[in-house]
């Protein structure tokens, strides 16, 4: 079964960096992915998909890309500000399509002034 | 914009008590899902319904059972509540198109004493 790796350890970063958050998967090739966020005691709220024909996708201050070859997908938050701070998640479709999501574990992110 | 709501934020219960949690949706999806988080695993996937009294097993449905009767509404029930049921609880919502994001509610913290 496919397995997602998201890294377990907070990520610290000062007001106005660039924050990048790492989503590695295996076992199989996701058509699309998808990056949600999830602040403390509240349900995810989905922020973009990219699909596998897509290298990158941009919103706003948002940048998702999709290596297929590496199995990871990259996230980037530019000129991070303190109410970036939350734990985002990354999910994949099942292998051979359906409407289920597996759910990375997240990556806490911390913005600081 | 995609409302979905669960029936109580906190919720505590004494072991071997029969627990109702409801979910409902305004936005007229095909597809309902609950899940349960934990700190250290992620969300994890008990059941899904794809139409009505349609639904199927996900990961973890020991102990769980569901029912949809009616379009916008999918109640989670626990049997008997156990201690390691002890979690917080999310509905969520989507199309039937297999890309689609899934939309979540404010979650439901179950204490089980």
């Amino acid at each position: 079964s496919q397995k997602i790796e998201q890294n377990s350890e907070a990520l610290n970063i000062q007001e106005g960096k660039t924050a990048t958050l790492t989503c590695n998967y295996t076992n199989y090739s996701p058509a699309y992915l998808q990056w949600y966020r999830q602040d403390p005691g509240r349900g995810p709220v989905f922020l973009l998909l990219i699909r596998e024909n897509e290298k990158e996708k941009r919103k706003e201050r948002l940048k998702v890309t999709f290596d297929t070859t590496l199995k990871q997908s990259l996230f980037h938050i530019t000129a991070s500000q303190p109410a970036d701070s939350a734990t985002y998640l990354c999910a994949l479709p099942p292998a051979g399509g359906g409407n289920k999501l597996t759910f990375g574990t997240g990556t806490q992110l911390k913005v600081e002034l | 914009d995609v409302k979905v709501t669960q029936s109580s934020r906190y919720l505590v219960k004494r072991t071997g008590e029969k627990v109702f949690l409801e979910c409902v949706q305004d936005m007229d999806h095909e597809n309902m899902f609950w899940y349960r988080q934990d700190p250290g695993l992620g969300l994890r996937l008990i059941y899904f319904s794809y139409d009505v009294k349609m639904k199927e097993k996900g990961d973890i449905p020991e102990g769980y059972s569901v029912s949809r009767e009616k379009k916008e509404r999918f109640s989670l029930i626990l049997e008997s509540a156990s201690t390691n049921q002890t979690s917080m609880y999310l509905c969520a919502s989507s199309r039937q198109k297999q890309t689609d994001t899934q939309y979540f509610g404010p979650g439901t913290r179950l204490t089980v004493l």
